[in-house]
């Protein structure tokens, strides 16, 4: 079944520690992908996106990720984290194709909470 | 920053009433949807709509669901007869291309209580 998956549904670090945040996908053509985060009480932003090209992309507030085909992977990272990051980050996909609506699909959501 | 607007941020009703889940999205944009995340699950589609019209819908957006931009500016989301499963946070987005796909903006979100 197509979907999207991120394995880690809770994941505590200690500040300034290093982050990798999973996310596979299953689906017969690679889709556009997003990772958005969201805080307490606010919507959903979106931190980066990959559509073509260079297979590491960098975001906002020092995320980047690498795409790999061959593991049909788009993990989130960030060498240091902040306490502010703390929040859940969700990956997304948008299917390629005549109709695509751009609906994102979600997966399930990561948790990060950061330790002092 | 141009931001989506939802209103209200908390909605508490009893089960069969009529809810409208009001959006304002970014003047510009031209594409608008609705998502729900249920408590402890993931955040799931439910209708698209550009030009006035449904776009792509999910399974989950039955007939008592339905959406309006009533006025240009406003975005609404309408469940007719509540149910206690409607019970979850409604997201509004709204993006200002489609292919390929645009940059979604999400609102802060309505959550809706059905008792």
């Amino acid at each position: 079944a197509q979907s999207v998956t991120q394995p880690d549904i809770h994941i505590t670090v200690s500040e300034g520690a290093s982050l990798e945040l999973r996310c596979n996908y299953s689906y017969g053509a690679t889709p556009y992908l997003f990772w958005y985060v969201q805080s307490p009480g606010q919507g959903l932003q979106l931190l980066l996106k990959y559509f073509s090209g260079d297979t590491l992309v960098q975001g906002i507030k020092g995320f980047e990720a690498e795409f790999k085909r061959s593991q049909s992977s788009f993990n989130l990272r960030k060498p240091s984290v902040h306490w502010s990051d703390a929040a859940e980050y969700f990956c997304a996909v948008v299917r390629h194709g005549s109709s695509n609506t751009g609906k994102l699909i979600f997966g399930q959501g990561t948790t990060l909470q950061v330790k002092p | 920053e141009p931001e989506v607007t939802q209103t209200p941020s908390h909605q508490v009703t009893q089960m069969g009433q009529e809810v409208i889940l009001r959006c304002v999205p970014i003047s510009n944009h031209l594409y608008f949807y609705w998502y729900r995340q249920i408590l402890g699950q993931k955040v799931e589609f439910l209708v698209s709509f550009y030009n006035n019209e449904i776009s792509e819908k999910s399974e989950i957006f039955d007939d008592q669901f339905s959406v309006e931009r009533p006025d240009g500016s406003n975005f609404t989301l309408k469940i007719r007869s509540t149910k206690l499963e409607d019970s979850a946070m409604y997201f509004c987005a709204s993006s200002e291309t489609n292919s390929p796909p645009g940059i979604q903006y999400f609102g802060a979100g309505t959550r809706l209580s059905v008792l």
